[in-house]
């Protein structure tokens, strides 16, 4: 089993549409987690970053970690052609541990 | 700001050959991580530099070996390349040793294809 299991979609939603992400994990050692966004070729951009169980916001991007049930969530509202990429949950160990990543597309 | 950059952008290199890339860190960081990153995969770690030693290492054979120099910039080194090897590779820089779970700012990648 890996340590952090993410559905790579692909998914496809209208613009506008709310969007939740998920992942979830086993090891309960991991402490910091992210959300990071890449489009095709190129390199992940961070877009939110959360130490403890609750939500954070910014703008469109919520995300929300339940320590208890080792699962995490990234909510996009009001979704924008702009956002179609994949979205990678990530971990902290002594490193940065990966989902494999959901494709995301939003269509006009 | 400049922000992490990568050298090369793409390459293309044949078994059994050996491959050097570059990564310079984002202002203000001194800490490098080098991720691996097949097609259709989540980033995997590789090893982390930070004041020049090599810190952390993931599940990767010693073909693959990096450095770090005294401005915090970063290579890693892959020997005999195989097919497998084919990826693209990412750094990502982060300030202090707790840069292991810190924020970590990638770079662009360079892209490996092994023929």
């Amino acid at each position: 089993q890996k340590e952090v299991e993410q559905d790579p979609g692909p998914l496809s939603v209208p613009e506008g549409a709310i969007v939740s992400l998920n992942c979830t994990y086993s090891n309960s050692a991991f402490q910091y987690f992210m959300w990071y966004r890449q489009y095709s070729r190129k390199g992940p951009e961070l877009l939110m970053y959360t130490y403890s169980s609750g939500n954070k916001e910014d703008g469109r991007f919520t995300a929300q970690v339940d320590k208890s049930s080792k699962y995490i969530s990234l909510f996009i509202r009001d979704s924008q052609p702009s956002d179609s990429a994949t979205y990678l949950c990530a971990m902290s160990g002594y490193a940065l541990n990966f989902g494999k990543g959901t494709s995301l597309l939003v269509t006009p | 700001d400049a922000g992490v950059t990568q050298s090369p952008t793409h390459l293309i290199k044949t078994r059994g050959q050996q491959v050097t890339l570059r990564c310079s860190p984002k202002s203000g960081h001194d800490t490098v991580s080098w991720y691996q990153q097949a097609l259709g995969q989540g980033p995997q770690f590789i090893f982390q530099y930070y004041e020049e030693e090599e810190r952390q290492r993931g599940n990767f054979p010693d073909r693959f070996s990096g450095h770090q120099f005294p401005n915090y910039s970063s290579e890693l080194n892959v020997n005999a390349l195989l097919l497998g090897d084919s990826a693209l590779y990412l750094c990502a820089s982060s300030q202090g040793l707790a840069g292991t779970t810190d924020t970590q700012y990638f770079g662009p990648g360079t892209r490996l294809t092994v023929l």
